[in-house]
């Protein structure tokens, strides 16, 4: 089943506690985003990659770290310096070209405690 | 830089009323654009895109928007929604310049369906 799979769906951790959301594809796409979703804010980048062992800081990215060690993969971890990170993370992909749209997995909606 | 203003953030419409959801951009640049739907708790789904050609894109599930270059707008429309059209739907462009398929969103319309 082709697509784009972030895991686990809900979690939960305690302030202070890093914390590492999973996003797996088998689309073969090059490209991969991590956007964080807010209510009445709309997505906003978090960091994002073009191919494998690189990746670029987007519009929000402190808090946040990323690595693109395999291409299928793209995992996101919010750390303790990120001062509110209770929110819904999408992870994203596209073929690295232009005119090409983004394909969004089903998120994960992280909550602190 | 790139930016996308939905000017409604809620939109209440009955069933099987027209409804138009509006998108203006703002760019230095050429620009793609983008309508996607996103249901409760789960991810986002292409709707339609405007990449070239004719102005008037029709997307999936009966949509369909019509980009005006002079009003740098990408306005959504339906003639007739269903209950199952209740979502929150994002307007998004990207930079026709660049390789990096990077998305700029606005924040979100919320359209409710009432019977």
């Amino acid at each position: 089943d082709g697509g784009i799979t972030q895991s686990p769906k809900y979690l939960f951790r305690k302030e202070g506690q890093n914390v590492t959301l999973s996003c797996e594809q088998n689309l073969n796409h090059d490209a991969m985003y991590w956007y964080r979703q807010d209510p009445g804010q709309g997505l906003r980048l978090i960091y994002y990659s073009q191919i494998v062992n690189d990746f670029q800081k987007g519009d929000i990215a402190e808090g946040y770290s990323v690595s693109r060690e395999k291409k299928e993969s793209f995992p996101l971890t919010v750390t303790s310096a990120q001062k509110n990170p209770t929110a819904f993370y999408l992870c994203a992909t596209s073929r690295g070209t232009r005119n090409t749209e983004a394909f969004f997995g089903q998120g994960t909606r992280l909550t602190v405690v | 830089a790139q930016s996308v203003t939905q000017l409604d953030s809620q939109v209440p419409v009955f069933e099987e009323a027209p409804v138009e959801l509006r998108c203006n951009y703002s760019s230095s640049v050429s620009v793609y654009l983008f309508w996607y739907v996103q249901y409760p708790n789960q991810g986002l789904q292409l709707l339609l895109k405007y990449l070239s050609g004719s102005t008037l894109v029709k997307g999936i599930n009966g949509f369909e928007a019509e980009f005006n270059k002079s009003q740098t707008s990408f306005h959504l429309r339906k003639p007739s929604v269903h209950i199952s059209d209740t979502a929150e739907y994002f307007c998004a462009v990207s930079d026709r310049g660049s390789t990096l398929g990077r998305l700029y969103f606005g924040r979100g319309t919320q359209l409710t369906v009432w019977p």
